[in-house]
């Protein structure tokens, strides 16, 4: 069976740090991957998809990027955190393929910067 | 920017009973789909309907998708305390790049007490 896993749960960092944000999936080949903002009592916003190695597209601009170094892997990264970064993070993968497909979610990071 | 729009934002009713959320969405669309997300947690995908489907069952789930006007609903029949959670609509877009994106709505916030 399929699982995604997202670390780390939770993360205080000061405004000005780095960041780098992992998720790794297990069980499938070539899934598509996200990487989803939602702030408190709010809807998802998507960040990043990627329906390959190496292959990122953005979705709104911003203060963050993207990379997937290997098939299963996927990571959020920021040179300098803003304090308009604090939120939570959920990573999700699909089945490759144009759509129609659902979603799986991890169970997110919690970011807060102070 | 987000496409739907869940209706009502918050519905707290007792156990036993059933629940009926509401989603309305703009562009045209090749799914939707209902997701759950538990406090904290990641999402769980509930339920995909397709754009040439009006209803479809799981379980206690129902899902209707009037693509005439542009909306869906949800039902939870005879409800229990562990129903408890947020619940999303999601919206899959037409068109050959579409890579499985999804559009989120804001949620609606279930609360049934027991």
């Amino acid at each position: 069976s399929q699982t995604i896993h997202q670390w780390p749960a939770t993360l205080v960092q000061p405004v000005g740090s780095p960041l780098s944000l992992e998720c790794t999936v297990e069980g499938t080949s070539n899934p598509n991957l996200y990487w989803y903002r939602q702030a408190a009592g709010r809807g998802l916003q998507l960040l990043f998809y990627s329906v390959g190695i190496g292959q990122i597209s953005s979705e709104v601009p911003q203060n963050l990027s993207a990379s997937r170094p290997q098939d299963r892997q996927f990571i959020l990264s920021s040179k300098k955190l803003l304090l308009s970064d604090s939120g939570f993070y959920l990573c999700a993968w699909s089945r490759y393929g144009q759509g129609g497909q659902p979603q799986h979610f991890g169970d997110g990071t919690r970011l807060s910067i102070l | 920017s987000q496409q739907g729009e869940e209706d009502p934002q918050a519905l707290s009713i007792q156990e036993g009973e059933n629940a009926t959320m509401n989603c309305s969405y703009k562009t045209s669309i090749n799914n939707l789909q209902w997701y759950r997300q538990n406090s904290g947690r990641g999402l769980v995908h509930l339920i995909l309907i397709r754009s040439n489907e009006r209803e479809k069952h799981s379980g206690r789930l129902r899902v209707t998708l009037d693509t005439s006007k542009k909306s869906s609903s949800l039902l939870i029949t005879a409800s229990r305390a562990a129903d408890t959670a947020s619940y999303f609509c999601a919206t899959g877009g037409t068109g050959g790049t579409s890579y499985g994106k999804l559009t989120f709505g804001q949620g609606t916030i279930l609360t049934v007490h027991p």
